[in-house]
C-alpha cells in the first residue's frame, strides 16, 4: 500500500525558533507538495518539488522553506516561527506528469507556534 | 486561473438521509476533478474524480458525483449516509497537461446526525 509519513502528529514550538516539518514518501513519485490547512479556507500551497533540488513556490510561501535532497523526501522549514504559522500542514505526493491522477496525502502535522 | 467554490462550509443531515454537497468551479480550459475526503485527525483520501466520458462519476463508500459543463458543477451525492459519512469534503480541479497546481475548495463539514 502506498505510504506518505509524515514524522510528527502533533508539534509544539516557540515563537523565533527554527522549525522543521518532514515528509517520507515509499512510491518513487517525482511530485511532492507542501500544503496549509486553516479552517474555512481549505487547503492552500505553500511549495512544491518536481524533483530532487528542484522547488517552486506556491500560493503561501512568506516565512517558509524547503528542501528536496533525495526524491522521498521532502521537509518544510519555517525560519523563524510566528504565531499566525500555527496551522495543520499536509504533505502529498504525486507521480509526475499526472494531472489525471490523486495525489496521495500524509495524515498531517498539527503545529502550535506559543 | 482555475477556481473551486464550496458554497456550503457545513451540511448537517439525519442517517440515512440522501446528501448533496455542492462544487462549482471556474477555469477556461479543460479540466480535471476530484473529490476527495478528510475523516477526523486525517489527510485528504480520494473518493472519486471525473476525467473526461461519462458525466457521472461513481466513488468509494456508495458516494457518486455528477459533472454538469454547462453549470460548471461537480456535486457530490449519497443516497443514503451512514454515521461514519461524518468527513470533511473538498472539491478540487487541476488543469490537463504536465505538472498542473492543483486547486482546492474551501471544504465542505458533513454531519450525520444519529
Amino acid at each position: 500500500d502506498v505510504k506518505v509519513t509524515q514524522s510528527s502528529r502533533y508539534l509544539v514550538k516557540r515563537t523565533g525558533e527554527k522549525v522543521f516539518l518532514e515528509c517520507v514518501q515509499d512510491m518513487d513519485h517525482e511530485n511532492m507538495f507542501w500544503y496549509r490547512q486553516d479552517p474555512g479556507l481549505g487547503l492552500r500551497l505553500i511549495y512544491f518539488s518536481y524533483d530532487v533540488k528542484m522547488k517552486e513556490k506556491g500560493d503561501i510561501p512568506e516565512g517558509y522553506s524547503v528542501s528536496r535532497e533525495k526524491k522521498e523526501r521532502f521537509s518544510l522549514i519555517l525560519e523563524s516561527a510566528s504565531t499566525n504559522q500555527t496551522s495543520m500542514y499536509l504533505c502529498a505526493s504525486r507521480k509526475v506528469g499526472a494531472s489525471d491522477q490523486p495525489q496521495h496525502f500524509g495524515d498531517g502535522t498539527r503545529l502550535s507556534i506559543l | 486561473a482555475q477556481s473551486v467554490t464550496q458554497l456550503d462550509s457545513q451540511v448537517p443531515v439525519f442517517e440515512e438521509a440522501p446528501v448533496e454537497l455542492r462544487c462549482n468551479y471556474s477555469s477556461s480550459v479543460s479540466v480535471y476533478l476530484f473529490w476527495y475526503v478528510q475523516y477526523p485527525n486525517q489527510g485528504l483520501q480520494l473518493l472519486l474524480k471525473y476525467l473526461s466520458g461519462s458525466t457521472l462519476v461513481k466513488g468509494i463508500n456508495g458516494f457518486e458525483a455528477e459533472f454538469n459543463k454547462s453549470q460548471t458543477s461537480f456535486h457530490l451525492r449519497k443516497p443514503s449516509v451512514h454515521i461514519s459519512d461524518t468527513a470533511e469534503y473538498f472539491c478540487a480541479v487541476s488543469r490537463s497537461g504536465g505538472y498542473q497546481k492543483v486547486t482546492f475548495g474551501t471544504g465542505t463539514k458533513l454531519q450525520v446526525i444519529p
